[in-house]
């Protein structure tokens, strides 16, 4: 079984900074697709970013961007020009191709201080 | 458009009664997803609708839980007997039928047995 693994329960950072949100996770398959959800304290998930594993061209979205590592099974968030709003649980998820359900890893607490 | 919406957004019960969730999906999406996230933890996959097929329901705890979901319509999450490690967030998401479809989350029912 697939699992997904945040080795940091909580972050912090300065506003205007960049902080960066470590995930690893371990599979047999090699198709399959990453994504990292946000999750304010409205609950509501949010995705952020998405990675498709046959890409080797690390997504971006704005001020948003991954690290993909396909071999060491590590996938990375870096949160450039940090804002107040981006403060939240953030959870990095893993879907295989085959299966549409989400595993997901235990999440980071990010804080954003002014 | 609408997002996805859960009712009740809050639900107190007492240990040994049965409770039913409900989730209603953005319109047009025919895949349907229950998840549970207990306090401090990540989101378990529960079971998943696709349209007319069989149901995944590979994630279902025990056989106390059951879904419903009749089309591409409102889905309902019943637990019976429910007992004090059934508090969680369950959260609903709904998506397209294409592989790379992003799921909308809703945001959650907070379940507290007492």
């Amino acid at each position: 079984a697939q699992t997904v693994t945040q080795s940091q329960p909580e972050m912090s950072v300065q506003e205007a900074e960049t902080v960066t949100l470590s995930c690893t996770y371990d599979t047999s398959e090699s198709d399959y697709y990453l994504f990292w959800y946000k999750q304010p304290p409205s609950r509501q998930m949010i995705l952020v970013i998405r990675q498709e594993a046959y890409k080797q061209q690390n997504a971006t979205e704005n001020r948003f961007s991954v690290n993909f590592q396909k071999a060491a099974k590590s996938f990375s968030l870096k949160i450039s020009d940090s804002q107040l709003g981006d403060a939240a649980m953030y959870f990095c998820a893993y879907r295989s191709a085959l299966r549409r359900k989400l595993v997901f890893g235990k999440g980071t607490k990010l804080t954003v201080n002014p | 458009g609408a997002g996805v919406s859960q009712s009740p957004s809050n639900k107190v019960t007492e240990k040994g009664k049965d409770v039913e969730l409900r989730c209603d999906p953005i319109s047009g999406h025919t895949a349907l997803y229950w998840y549970r996230q207990r306090l401090g933890q990540g989101l378990e996959f529960l079971i998943y609708f696709q349209g007319n097929s069989a149901p995944d329901k590979s994630g279902l705890p025990s056989d106390r839980f059951s879904a419903e979901r009749t089309g591409e319509s409102v889905s309902t999450l019943t637990i019976q007997r429910t007992q004090q490690e059934d508090s969680a967030v369950y959260l609903c998401a709904s998506g397209l039928q294409g592989a790379l479809s992003e799921q909308y989350f809703g945001p959650g029912t907070r379940l507290t047995v007492t």
